[in-house]
């Protein structure tokens, strides 16, 4: 089985801090995705990665930044936390082609900014 | 521009009872479709998919059908269980969406099915 975590499923920060939020995936997928999620507005896209060291601005990319310096992991960066990224976060991987573009998705890390 | 809709936000059925869920999409170059059920504090799982070379996909009791003139595809659940209820997401995909090989999503806004029992 496909097995995504995330470094922590709650956390709590203040306003002007850096967070710091870790994905790891097992399947040596070379996709790789972080979302938030907030009521009404679905899944939204922030940032993605294809390969090691690549990335692409998805949807809602201001106020973050991502790291991918090992396959298995992703990592998305909150510069300066401000109460407005407060919310899920959820990350996920996919394999390269095969016609198949299913993600899988780690548990999500709640995330509150004061 | 939202190119995937769920124009439902919320559906309640009764246990035992079809679940009927909707899902339109605008950009007519999206090839794949899928469906996605999360449960509160965890992370979306895989339910359901099509292509758009078909106009029907069943899995035991999920089934989607998607009419490609009407943009529009349905999720239909049979018999509903209370362990369905949850939030549902349509999401849709195209080769051209984003860089080649990404695989990205477009996901919709979802939609929360309560089933009573």
């Amino acid at each position: 089985d496909v097995k995504v975590t995330q470094s922590s499923r709650y956390l709590v920060k203040r306003t002007g801090e850096k967070v710091f939020l870790e994905c790891v995936q097992d399947m040596d997928h070379e996709n790789m995705f972080w979302y938030r999620q907030d009521p009404g507005l679905g899944l939204r896209l922030i940032y993605f990665s294809y390969d090691v060291k690549m990335k692409e601005k998805g949807d809602i990319p201001e106020g973050y930044s991502v790291s991918r310096e090992k396959k298995e992991r992703f990592s998305l960066i909150l510069e300066s936390a401000s109460t407005n990224q407060t919310s899920m976060y959820l990350c996920a991987s996919s394999s390269h082609g095969g016609g198949s573009y299913e993600q899988y998705f780690g548990p999500g890390t709640r995330l509150t900014v004061t | 521009d939202q190119q995937v809709k769920q124009n439902s936000p919320s559906l309640s059925v009764q246990e035992g009872r079809i679940s009927i869920l909707n899902c339109d999409y605008t950009n007519s170059m999206f090839d794949y479709f899928l469906w996605y059920k999360k449960y509160p504090a965890e992370g979306p799982t895989f339910l359901i998919s099509i292509s758009s070379i078909k106009d029907k996909n069943e899995d035991g009791r999920f089934t989607v059908f998607l009419n490609k003139s009407a943009k529009h595809l349905s999720l239909h659940i049979v018999p509903s269980q209370p362990g369905d209820s949850a939030v549902y997401f349509c999401a849709a995909s195209s080769w051209l969406v984003g860089s080649s090989n990404t695989g990205k999503l477009i996901f919709g806004q979802g939609t929360t099915l309560q089933v009573k029992p």
